[in-house]
C-alpha cells in the first residue's frame, strides 16, 4: 500500500524550533515529488513548497520562502520540514503530499498524510 | 486573499447538479496550467479528485466532472448525495511554477 505517515502533534513555544516528518512507504520514494501543505485552524489550503527526493530540488511558494525548510532523506524515505523560530502564526495543520506522476509535480496530489498539529503557545 | 478564486459556499439538494468555479488569471489557468480539485470532508485530509483538469482517479465516481474555459475551471457534482457534503479546492500552478490554491467551498447539501 503506498501511503504517507507523518510525525505525531507538536506543542511547542514561540521562537522553538522543530522539524516534522513524512516517511513514505510502498513506492520509490526517490521519483515522486513531495509537497507540503498548510491548513491554518478553520482556514483554506496553503501550498507551501515541493522536493524531489531524487536530487533534493526544492521550490518554495513566495509566502514561505525563508520561512520554512524543506528537506528528504532517501535513505529513510521521509521527507520534514522545519523551522528555526517558531511564531505564533504558525499554529496549523501541516499536509505532507505526493504527487501523482513520477517525476513531475504538474499532475495533483494522490497520496496525502494524516496531517501534523503543531501548535505554538507561550 | 487566494490566487484563485472560489465561491465560499455553495449548496443543492438530494440528486441536483451543483458546479463550483475557481477562477484565475492568465498567470495561472490561462497560461495552460492543470487544474486539480480536492474533497476534505471534516476533519480528514484532502482528497484528489479531479487531477489534470478533466481526469478522475481511481475510485472517483463519475458523478463528478471537471472542466476548463479561458481563465477558469469549473467541478461539477451532479446527482449529489449527503456524503457529498465537504469543502472543495481547486489547485494550479502560476507562471513561476508555484502551486496555488483556491481559498475553498463549502459544499452543502440541503
Amino acid at each position: 500500500e503506498v501511503q504517507l505517515v507523518q510525525s505525531g502533534a507538536e506543542v511547542k513555544k514561540p521562537g522553538e524550533s522543530l522539524k516534522i516528518s513524512c516517511k513514505g512507504s510502498g513506492y520509490s520514494f526517490t521519483n515522486y515529488w513531495i509537497g507540503w501543505v498548510r491548513q491554518m485552524p478553520g482556514k483554506g489550503l496553503e501550498w507551501m513548497g515541493i522536493i524531489y527526493p531524487g536530487d533534493s530540488d526544492t521550490r518554495y511558494s513566495p509566502s514561505f520562502q525563508g520561512q520554512v525548510t524543506i528537506s528528504a532523506d532517501r535513505s529513510t524515505s521521509t521527507a520534514y520540514l522545519q523551522w528555526s523560530s517558531l511564531k505564533a502564526s504558525d499554529t496549523a495543520m501541516y499536509y505532507c503530499a505526493r504527487h501523482s506522476v513520477a517525476g513531475t509535480y504538474n499532475y495533483g496530489m494522490d497520496v496525502w498524510g494524516q496531517g501534523t498539529t503543531v501548535t505554538v503557545s507561550s | 486573499q487566494s490566487v484563485l478564486t472560489q465561491p465560499p459556499s455553495v449548496s443543492g439538494a438530494p440528486g441536483q447538479r451543483v458546479t463550483i468555479s475557481c477562477t484565475g488569471s492568465s498567470s495561472n489557468i490561462g497560461a495552460g496550467y492543470d487544474v486539480h480539485w480536492y474533497q476534505q470532508l471534516p476533519g480528514t485530509a484532502p482528497k484528489l479528485l479531479i487531477s489534470e483538469t478533466i481526469n478522475r482517479p481511481s475510485g472517483v465516481p463519475d458523478r463528478f466532472s471537471g472542466s476548463k474555459s479561458g481563465t477558469s475551471a469549473s467541478l461539477a457534482i451532479a446527482g449529489l448525495q449527503a456524503e457529498d457534503e465537504a469543502d472543495y479546492y481547486c489547485q494550479s500552478y502560476d507562471s513561476s511554477l508555484r502551486g496555488v490554491f483556491g481559498g475553498g467551498t463549502k459544499l452543502t447539501v440541503l
